[in-house]
């Protein structure tokens, strides 16, 4: 069965830290998707990456990155020098390589970014 | 382009009620998928539709139903609605979904239903 774990339920930094949101998953399929989602206090999901089994480089976006470890199934996200307009609701997700439309969310990561 | 709508975006039942809830995916998109979201549980996939067909369903019991038209656009309908029911329902399009090659899905900004 697939499944994705996000044990920090709720994390809270000053603006300008950097912060790291840890996303483990399992499944039992060689060929996947992992992606991460935020949704801010509108409800919407908005896509921010995602990230084939295939392909383990690291990525980096402006002040986002992402790290991507298929030893350790951790798909790990990194805000660098936080602004209040991060905070929100993390989601990491899981799905098969042929089936997008079916996406495993892990149960969030709430981030609060003090001014 | 217009964004995935959903409507109505707050709705208040009691229990028993039944209720419909609307998705309009992005213009040219098929595939239309429905989430539940619960603090609880989290988000979960409830079902996906293309061309009017329901392709893959999550693990809901079958008061949760849905159906899609020709014009792409879907609907859900909960039927005999429980305190548990209460939650936010996020719709999401793709341009196909599925088996194809990847095609990023879109959530619409839901509909918060709460079950009195």
């Amino acid at each position: 069965a697939q499944k994705v774990t996000q044990a920090q339920t709720e994390i809270s930094v000053v603006e300008k830290e950097d912060v790291t949101l840890d996303c483990v998953y399992e499944t039992r399929d060689t060929t996947y998707y992992l992606f991460w989602y935020k949704q801010p206090p509108s409800g919407e999901l908005v896509f921010l990456i995602r990230r084939n089994s295939f392909d383990e480089q690291n990525e980096i976006s402006g002040r986002y990155s992402w790290n991507f470890q298929k030893s350790t199934s951790s798909f790990n996200f990194t805000i660098t020098a936080s602004q209040v307009v991060d905070s929100a609701v993390y989601f990491c997700a899981l799905s098969e390589m042929n089936r997008y439309d079916k996406i495993i969310f892990g149960k969030g990561t709430r981030l609060h970014i003090l001014p | 382009k217009a964004g995935v709508t959903q409507t109505p975006r707050y709705l208040i039942k009691t229990r028993g009620q039944q209720v419909t809830l609307s998705c309009s995916p992005i213009s040219g998109h098929r595939s239309v998928s429905w989430y539940q979201q619960t603090p609880g549980q989290g988000l979960q996939f409830l079902f996906e539709y293309f061309s009017e067909t329901q392709r893959n369903k999550g693990n809901f019991p079958g008061r949760f139903s849905g159906r899609q038209f020709s014009n792409s656009r879907s609907e859900m309908n909960v039927s005999t609605l429980e305190l548990g029911d209460s939650a936010l329902y996020l719709c999401a399009s793709s341009l196909a979904g599925g088996a194809s090659s990847y095609n990023e899905q879109f959530f619409g900004p839901g509909t918060r239903l709460t079950v009195l």
